[in-house]
Parts: structure tokens; sequence; C-alpha cells
């Protein structure tokens, strides 16, 4: 069955410090695509990023990478130099279907103090 | 392009009664899927539609149900609403092509059981 745990359910960082979301998954199909959203106070899920089974590649975007690990089911998230306004909740999930049935996680809280 | 909209943002019922919610997808997007979330279940999956036909269900009783018109646009139902059933419901639309597996989210309507 699949499964996704975020095991961190707070974190509180002082401003422009790093901070690192794990996320592990687990699934049996060799197939499977994995994402990152923010859910900011107003409530709306944010897409963040997508990564395929088949693509290991890690990612960095601005202040955001993302570190994929098959070999640890991991799929984790760092900000760099955090800020106030990356106060959010983040979420994991995993598909097993493109673009279908998103199994989230249940997200970690951040806050970011200045 | 404008992104996906919901309405109402908030309701409140009585139990018992039903309740019809709205999702309008980002133009051009042709599947819709549907969220539930609680402060102790997280992120639930309910339905997608593609094309005015249901293309996969979560773990749902049927007092929710859903459709989806030929111009996107989806309705979900719940009836003989519980104290349960209060939710943040989310609405998020993709193209539903292979190959892109994004799903963006509307503000999702927050519906109070009372």
């Amino acid at each position: 069955a699949q499964k996704v745990t975020q095991a961190q359910t707070e974190i509180s960082v002082v401003e422009k410090e790093d901070v690192t979301l794990d996320c592990v998954y687990e699934t049996r199909d060799t197939t499977y695509y994995l994402f990152w959203y923010k859910q900011p106070p107003s409530g709306e899920l944010v897409f963040l990023i997508r990564r395929n089974s088949f693509d290991e590649q890690n990612e960095i975007s601005g202040r955001y990478s993302w570190n994929f690990q098959k070999s640890t089911s991991s799929f984790n998230f760092t900000i760099t130099a955090s800020q106030v306004v990356d106060s959010a909740v983040y979420f994991c999930a995993l598909s097993e279907e493109a673009g279908t049935a998103l199994i989230f996680g249940k997200g970690t809280t951040l806050s970011v103090s200045s | 392009k404008a992104g996906v909209t919901q309405t109402p943002r908030y309701l409140i019922k009585t139990r018992g009664q039903q309740v019809t919610l709205s999702c309008s997808p980002i133009s051009g997007h042709r599947s819709v899927s549907w969220y539930q979330q609680t402060p102790g279940q997280g992120l639930q999956f309910l339905f997608e539609y593609f094309s005015e036909t249901q293309r996969n269900k979560g773990n749902f009783p049927g007092r929710f149900s859903g459709r989806q018109f030929s111009n996107s646009r989806s309705e979900m139902n719940v009836s003989t609403l519980e104290l349960g059933d209060s939710a943040l419901y989310l609405c998020a639309s993709s193209t539903g092509q292979v190959g892109v597996y994004e799903q963006y989210f509307g503000p999702g309507t927050r519906l109070t059981v009372t």
C-alpha cells in the first residue's frame, strides 16, 4: 500500500537559517511520482515540485532544493536562508498513477521568525 | 490565466442536510480531483473526473458523489451530512494528459456541519 510519512510535525527556525523537511514514502510500484506542496495560512495548496521515480537527479531552484534517494525511499526538501514568508505547512505527496489520487503525508508546519 | 475557482468559500449546514460544492478548473484542463482536509485525517483523495467520467475514486462512503460537465466544471455533493464531514474541501485541476502530472489547487470550500 502507498504511504507517505513526514515525521516532523512542527519546525521552528529563525530567519536565514537553513531547514530540511523530511519525507519518506512507501510504494510497491516501480513507476511513481513524488510532489511537494506548500499550504500558506490562506489555505490554498501551492505546487512546488514533481519528481518521477526514474529521475533521481536532484534539483535546486533559487533557495529551494530537493534530494530524492530511491535507496532510502526519501524525498527531502531544503530551504536555504529561510524567510518569514516561508512559514506554511509543507506536504509531501505520492502518486502511483499520472496526475490522479495524490497520497499526502500529514504535513510539516514550518514557522520562521524574524 | 485564471486559477482554479471554488464556490462557495464558506458554508454552514445542519446535520442531515445535503450540500453541493462547485469547482471551475483552469482553462484547458480536463481533469478535476477532489480532496477532503481535516485536522485528524489530513488530506484525503475523494475522486477524480476526466472528460465527464469518474476515473478514480478514494475510500469514502456513497454519500459523497460528484460529476463533471462538458465544460470541465465539476460539482461535489454530500448527502445526509454528518458532523465528521466538517472539513476543507479542495478541488484540483490538471490537464489529464499523459506526461503532465501536476495538480493545481483551488482555495477550497470550508464546510461546517452543526
